[in-house]
């Protein structure tokens, strides 16, 4: 069965400092991989996905992940962390196939210092 | 501008009641999604609808049902069997053709999300 580990509750960064945050899934094959991130009170907001090909994929406001295979692992990374990040970032597998259903992480709920 | 609305944002009920959360749609999707949020859980899928008149229960279906009666549309209500209904519950939707591999499969478009709380 899919699954989806995030294995940082929390996390604290300064602004201006860089940011990763892990994500480690379990799937028989190559899977869809998303990262999501939702404000307060919110819905979620898609910030990037992959599918195939070229495994580091670039995002919405500076954000990028990389499909690391080996490690069955799609980290999310920011060079430089902005005030207005402060929010839950989830990571989520999607199935290929007919579906379209999500297994969603618990989420890393990212504080950002001044 | 296309998107996903659900109402009511804030919704308080006693216990014994049903209550049903809106979730309405313009995207044209064919899909559509419940989740249910708890804190430090994520989102589980409570039941989704790959087509209008049909819907599939998902991983945390009990006390809850659906109907699908029109594309736009995916009503939820909470009934009186959810033993622990307070929780933010998210509407989602995706494009057509769920069985691509390409680039439009998969890519959930979410709802800004209904409260409900239990007194």
């Amino acid at each position: 069965a899919q699954s989806v580990t995030q294995p940082d509750i929390h996390i604290t960064v300064s602004e201006g400092a860089s940011l990763e945050l892990r994500c480690n899934y379990s799937y028989g094959a190559t899977p869809y991989l998303f990262w999501y991130v939702q404000s307060p009170g919110q819905g979620l907001q898609l910030l990037l996905k992959y599918f195939s090909g070229d495994t580091l994929v670039q995002g919405i406001k500076g954000f990028e992940a990389e499909f690391k295979r080996s490690q069955s692992s799609f980290n999310l990374r920011k060079p430089s962390v902005h005030w207005s990040d402060a929010a839950e970032y989830f990571c989520a597998v999607g199935a290929r196939g007919a579906t379209n259903k999500l297994i969603f992480g618990t989420g890393t709920l990212l504080a950002v210092q001044p | 501008d296309g998107g996903i609305t659900q109402s009511p944002k804030y919704l308080f009920r006693k216990e014994g009641q049903n209550v049903t959360l809106s979730c309405e749609q313009n995207l044209n999707h064919d899909a559509m999604y419940w989740y249910r949020q708890d804190p430090g859980q994520g989102l589980r899928l409570i039941y989704y609808s790959q087509i209008v008149n049909d819907f599939q229960k998902g991983d945390i279906a009990e006390g809850y049902s659906v109907s699908r009666e029109k594309k736009e549309s995916f009503p939820l209500t909470v009934t009186s069997a959810q033993k622990n209904p307070t929780a933010f519950y998210l509407c989602a939707s995706t494009t057509p053709n769920p069985g691509q591999t390409g680039s439009g499969a998969n890519v959930l478009t979410f709802g800004a999300g209904s409260r409900l709380t239990v007194l």
